[in-house]
């Protein structure tokens, strides 16, 4: 079975431009969710899409978009990236099912450098 | 506000001894889970265990075991028979709600672990 696959997995931007990333789910993993890590603010939930919806969102600017897809892929857009988006953005799937077995897989991240 | 605790930056152990990472945890939900994650320098989360706020026994997987601390919020993960592929970040989480299906995951701050052969 394959894993949460993120592309690109490197990406280098200048400050003022906008990024998509990209992340497809383990197969019948209907919840998608989005982290940033930093040095300095370690991991960091931002946002989680469900059913094509965002159902839950961290405390980010409004920089920071996502979408889900009906095949449950996710993207990421970030506008006018700054300096200190330089960031490991992380993609997790679950079934997301109302149990408390329910475990999110990540992804290889997708590493960002802005300049 | 839910809040997770690593106090251990580096840990550095033998080959085939045990270690323990420690990690304490804070919430007012009684319904939550604990998680610990590994990520090698490649960048890639990896699930070890996990262990729900009502259960009973304590969380075993391979050489990974989950020492359970309810009343004194403590999660600590104990990793018998260290191997130098055991090198890594131990990042510990949490989630609550576990009963709404909602995802979101409040990590700690890592700790660092080196296998010395």
């Amino acid at each position: 079975k394959a894993g949460v696959t993120q592309t690109p997995r490197y990406l280098i931007k200048t400050r003022g431009q906008q990024v998509t990333l990209s992340c497809s789910p383990i197969s019948g993993h209907r919840s998608v969710s989005w982290y940033q890590q930093t040095p300095g603010q370690g991991l960091q939930f931002l946002f989680e899409y469900f059913s094509e919806t965002q159902r839950n969102k961290g405390n980010f600017p409004g920089r920071f978009s996502g979408r889900q897809f009906s095949n449950s892929r996710s993207e990421m857009n970030v506008s006018t990236l700054e300096l200190g988006d330089s960031a490991l953005y992380l993609c997790a799937s679950s079934f997301s099912r109302s149990s408390s077995t329910d475990t999110q897989y990540f992804g290889p991240g997708t590493r960002l450098t802005v300049l | 506000a839910q809040k997770i605790t690593q106090t251990q930056p580096g840990m550095f152990v033998q080959e085939k001894e045990a270690v323990t990472l420690d990690c304490t945890y804070d919430t007012s939900d009684p319904s939550y889970g604990l998680f610990w994650y590994k990520q090698p320098s490649s960048g890639e989360m990896i699930f070890l265990i996990y262990q729900g706020s009502y259960d009973q026994q304590n969380a075993t997987e391979g050489r990974y075991s989950l020492n359970f601390q309810k009343a004194r919020k403590s999660a600590n993960l104990v990793i018998s028979a260290s191997q130098l592929g055991d090198s890594a970040m131990y990042f510990c989480a949490m989630r609550e709600g576990m009963n709404t299906g909602f995802q979101k995951l409040v990590f700690g701050t890592g700790t660092r672990l080196l296998v010395s052969p």
